[in-house]
């Protein structure tokens, strides 16, 4: 079965530091991968968009990884701050159900940033 | 950036009521727009696309009498909860592209808590 897979624990880093976010997927073969950010009781703000052909893209202090063997996608923030601290998704179109125009998003991983 | 707007924000009703959300694209055109549920700590599921003048297509295990949805213009879609119940309680966004910005990243609205007692 189709899997998009983020850890679950919560990630703490003190301010300053860099976070490092992982997500593995299985039986998907995405033509792309995208980040979004999403604070308690809001909906998800877009990030970043990497391509299957890509293998890294970076905004700001964003930086995003993308491994099509590995099947896996590293989302970096370098030197974070308390206002960095939220839930980060990642998603894939549903390329390999015949459903390009749909995302699946992972659960999500929250992020901590304390002074 | 484009401009989501979902209304309302939060919602209580009693169970057996009908509770329509709104989801407008302000500054852009959407001939698809995306309907999504989350329950707390969990991923968001997507419920049905919805397509400008068209039917909607639901997503397996969603019940379209139960949960009906009209995009009857381009910056217009809504869904209606049909009869709620309180297992209907959850947060439900609403999702399009604009496709003139010609890429495949989703536009969210700020969601609407639904709460059934």
């Amino acid at each position: 079965s189709q899997k998009i897979e983020q850890n679950s624990e919560a990630l703490n880093i003190q301010e300053g530091k860099t976070a490092t976010l992982t997500c593995n997927y299985t039986n998907y073969s995405p033509a792309y991968l995208q980040w979004y950010r999403q604070d308690p009781g809001r909906g998800p703000v877009f990030l970043l968009l990497i391509r299957e052909n890509e293998k890294e893209k970076r905004k700001e202090r964003l930086k995003v990884t993308f491994d099509t063997t590995l099947k896996q996608s590293l989302f970096h923030i370098t030197a974070s701050q308390p206002a960095d601290s939220a839930t980060y998704l990642c998603a894939l179109d549903g390329q390999r159900a015949g459903t390009a125009s749909k995302l699946t998003f992972g659960t999500g991983t929250r992020l901590q940033v304390t002074l | 950036g484009a401009v989501v707007s979902q209304h309302p924000s939060r919602v209580i009703c009693k169970s057996g009521t009908s509770v329509k959300i709104e989801c407008r694209s302000l500054d852009f055109q959407a001939t698809t727009m995306f309907w999504y549920r989350q329950f707390p700590k969990q991923s968001l599921m997507l419920m049905a696309t919805s397509n400008e003048g068209s039917k909607a297509t639901y997503e397996q295990g969603v019940e379209k009498d139960k949960f009906l949805i009209n995009h009857a213009s381009l910056t217009l879609s809504t869904l209606t909860v049909t009869s709620a119940h309180p297992e209907d309680s959850s947060f439900y966004i609403c999702s399009a592209r604009d496709m003139g910005q010609g890429d495949e990243k989703l536009f969210f609205g700020s969601g609407t808590q639904l709460s059934v007692l």
